[in-house]
């Protein structure tokens, strides 16, 4: 499968741990997006790369949250010190630069 | 800003009748207009796009920016195009915005 990819799928942390998901997006895609998806809800856009600049940040995402694409490749997504609102699907997409994106299946979150 | 609004979070029709899924944008440039789908177990994906102007799986949407509307429609729904749709606005800083989604049940 050469779609994006993501991991863990499903992570159970306890309030107050750090957790970490990585994204690997499509090859050669340059952009790459996070959002955040809640049950009832759609995708809340949290933040998007080009290559390995972060273009956008979304007020949603707190001092809390940090994301990288180091090498303009993988992306990883950082949530310290974990709240329960932080419970939540965690996914990632990627786009050649056309404006389709292309989603992978996303991370599970619960905080306990 | 840029919003989208899906005013119905879930839509009932039999299998052979008409479907509208509604949506409705805030924006003020030229935006870029998108129709995402759901399956039961599957990724989010692409259904369509308003630059495209084509149908897929009979789904067609018209972009009214008089209406700021992009609805989606299909003449005779079937049984497998239940699943959770969400309309997508893409602005000039290429970030997509999704709606809250409408889940459509197409029942035999």
């Amino acid at each position: 499968d050469t779609g994006v990819s993501q991991d863990p799928r499903h992570k159970i942390t306890k309030r107050g741990q750090n957790v970490t998901f990585r994204c690997d997006p499509i090859s050669e895609h340059n952009r790459l997006y996070w959002y955040r998806q809640t049950l009832g809800q759609g995708p809340e856009f949290l933040t998007y790369f080009q290559n390995e600049a972060q273009l956008e940040k979304s007020r949603l995402l707190s001092d809390r949250f940090s994301a990288e694409r180091p090498k303009g490749s993988f992306s990883t997504l950082e949530i310290q010190r974990t709240e329960q609102g932080d419970s939540a699907m965690y996914l990632c997409a990627s786009s050649p630069g056309s404006n389709t994106i292309y989603f992978g299946e996303g991370s599970w979150l619960t905080v306990v | 800003a840029q919003r989208v609004t899906q005013p119905e979070k879930l839509l009932s029709v039999f299998k052979g009748a008409p479907v509208e899924l509604k949506c409705n944008y805030s924006y003020s440039g030229s935006p870029e207009l998108f129709w995402y789908v759901q399956y039961s177990r599957q990724r989010l994906q692409l259904l369509l796009r308003h630059i495209s102007r084509e149908s897929i799986k009979g789904f067609t949407a018209d972009l009214n920016k008089g209406e700021t509307s992009f609805h989606l429609k299909k003449p005779f729904a079937q049984e497998e195009d239940s699943a959770m749709y969400y309309c997508a606005l893409s602005g000039h800083n290429n970030d997509m915005r999704f709606g809250a989604g409408t889940r459509l049940t197409v029942k035999p």
